[in-house]
C-alpha cells in the first residue's frame, strides 16, 4: 500500500521555468510533510517542510502548497536552474513519535539550460 | 560540525552471505534511522534506534536487524543475502527522533551477486 503518490516520475523544465512536482497521502495521522532534494551519489537532503497548520510556505525560490482537505500537497520551484536538477522526493510522518518517513517515488527533474 | 558518516561506501557480496554496515550521527544526535533506497520500491523505512533501544521497525523480513552503541553509533545487519537486497542503505540522524529533521549521510551501495 502507498501511502504517499508523488507525480510525475521525470519532469523537464527550461531555465527561468516553474517546476511543480505533485504528491497526495491516504493517512490523516500525517503532521509532517517534508520535501527532499538528492544528487547522484549523495544521501537525500532536506529542502522544505510543512505541518497541516498552514496552507503555504515559502523558502527562497521553494513553495509548499499545502491541501488539507483534499490530502495533496505540491512543490513550486520558482526562476528553476540548472542546479536544481535532482531527483526530488516528498515524504510524510506522524509527528512526536519514533514513526520513519513515508517517501514518494520520487521525480527526477531537468532545468534544461 | 561533521556530517552523518556512512562506512563502507561500496559494498559487493554474493547471495547467501551476511553484511555489516555502519553509521556514525552527527555529534549530539541520539537517534539513528535506517532507510533502504531501490528503483523499485524508492526509499524506504527500515528501523529507528535511540538510546540504544529499537523504537519502531518497518516492514521488512527478520533477516535485518540493527543495534546501536553507547556513543550513538548504529550497525544495520543483513543475513543470508537475497539479490534483491542490492540497494543503497542510508542512514539519518537527529537530536532526539521527535525532532521532525532528519539528516542523511551519503549512504552505502550494497551490490549482491
Amino acid at each position: 500500500q502507498q501511502q504517499v503518490k508523488q507525480s510525475p516520475q521525470s519532469l523537464i523544465v527550461q531555465k527561468g521555468g516553474i517546476s511543480i512536482i505533485n504528491c497526495a497521502y491516504e493517512n490523516t495521522a500525517f503532521d509532517y510533510f517534508p520535501w527532499y532534494q538528492q544528487f547522484p551519489g549523495k544521501g537525500p537532503a532536506l529542502l522544505i517542510a510543512i505541518r497541516p497548520d498552514v496552507s503555504e510556505k515559502k523558502e527562497g525560490r521553494f513553495t509548499i502548497s499545502f491541501n488539507k482537505s483534499a490530502k495533496q500537497f505540491s512543490l513550486h520551484i520558482m526562476d528553476s536552474q540548472p542546479g536544481d536538477s535532482a531527483t526530488y522526493f516528498c515524504a510524510a510522518r506522524k509527528g512526536g513519535g519514533a514513526d520513519g518517513l513515508t517517501f514518494g517515488k520520487g521525480t527526477h527533474l531537468i532545468i534544461q539550460p | 560540525k561533521a556530517g552523518v558518516t556512512q562506512t563502507p561506501r561500496y559494498l559487493i557480496k554474493t547471495r547467501g552471505q551476511q553484511v555489516t554496515l555502519s553509521c556514525s550521527p552527527i555529534s549530539g544526535h541520539r537517534s539513528v534511522s535506517w532507510y533502504q533506497q531501490t528503483p523499485g520500491q524508492g526509499l524506504q523505512f527500515l528501523f529507528e534506534y535511540f538510546s540504544e533501544t529499537q523504537r519502531n521497525k518497518g516492514n521488512f523480513p527478520g533477516r535485518f536487524s540493527g543495534r546501536q552503541f553507547s556513543n550513538s553509533r548504529s550497525e544495520m545487519n543483513v543475513s543470508t543475502l537475497e539479490l534483491g537486497d542490492s540497494a543503497l542503505y542510508l542512514c539519518a540522524s537527529n537530536p532526539t527522533g521527535l525532532v521532525d529533521e532528519q539528516f542523511f549521510g551519503p549512504g552505502t551501495r550494497l551490490t549482491v551477486l
